[in-house]
């Protein structure tokens, strides 16, 4: 079974450049996360879906990020523009909604803001 | 909001001693704790996890404790490898809505 996948695996863009991230869940998964991971941090959710619907953003700063998934499959995570204190591992997980606690992670994307 | 402390923030061991490794969280309705391991440059996987209902659990090397009282859990490796090596982190949910991490700890296993 293929894993969470996301790409891509590294992006460096200046700041205020706008960025995007695709995450495509485990087949079958409800329920896909959209985490931030600081250097030496625990990953902080940002955004969580159920199917198409986001549930939980109340963490997401949305004066520039914005996050969508369609047809309640593959996601997009987007900051625009970018600064450079979103320097970060953005990592995308998913679980079955019968077995959320299980959460699978992507490897995740590493973005560096000039 | 939840908040999940951990500690130590390192740990070195020598190969074939224990670690500990410890987290507190302040939410009594989170009932799903589970323990991530990531090595460097690679994704959180989940090594073990317990519900709110069970006070231990085991898996080979690897145990975690609960105490629900005083709201914390332990992760227990014992017999530690070179492969142990990797930041853990552990974790507090309530029935899946939210996963609030700790900082984090990187344990180190000394050849």
């Amino acid at each position: 079974e293929a894993g969470v996948v996301q790409s891509p695996r590294y992006k460096i863009i200046e700041k205020k450049q706008p960025v995007a991230f695709w995450c495509n869940p485990i087949s079958g998964h409800n329920t896909l996360y959209w985490y931030r991971q600081n250097l030496g941090q625990g990953p902080e959710l940002l955004i969580r879906y159920e199917n198409e619907e986001a549930v939980d953003d109340s963490q997401l700063p949305k004066d520039r990020f914005s996050a969508e998934r369609l047809k309640g499959v593959d996601s997009t995570l987007k900051i625009q523009p970018a600064e450079l204190g979103d320097s970060a591992v953005y990592l995308c997980a998913s679980s079955l909604e019968q077995q959320y606690e299980k959460l699978f992670f992507g490897s995740g994307t590493q973005l560096s803001v000039l | 909001g939840e908040n999940v402390e951990q500690h130590p923030s390192t740990l070195s061991v020598q190969e074939g001693d224990s670690a500990v490794i410890k987290c507190t969280y302040s939410d009594s309705a989170s009932n799903y704790f589970p323990w991530y391991k990531q090595e460097l440059g690679k994704r959180p996987q989940l090594i073990i996890d317990i519900r709110s209902n069970v006070g231990e659990k085991k898996d080979q090397r690897i145990a975690v404790t609960l105490n629900k009282t005083a709201k914390h859990f332990s992760l227990h490796i014992t017999e530690t490898q070179p492969e142990d090596s990797a930041v853990y982190f552990c974790a507090a949910s309530n029935e899946g809505q939210n996963f609030v991490f700790g900082p984090g700890t990187r344990l180190s296993v000394l050849p």
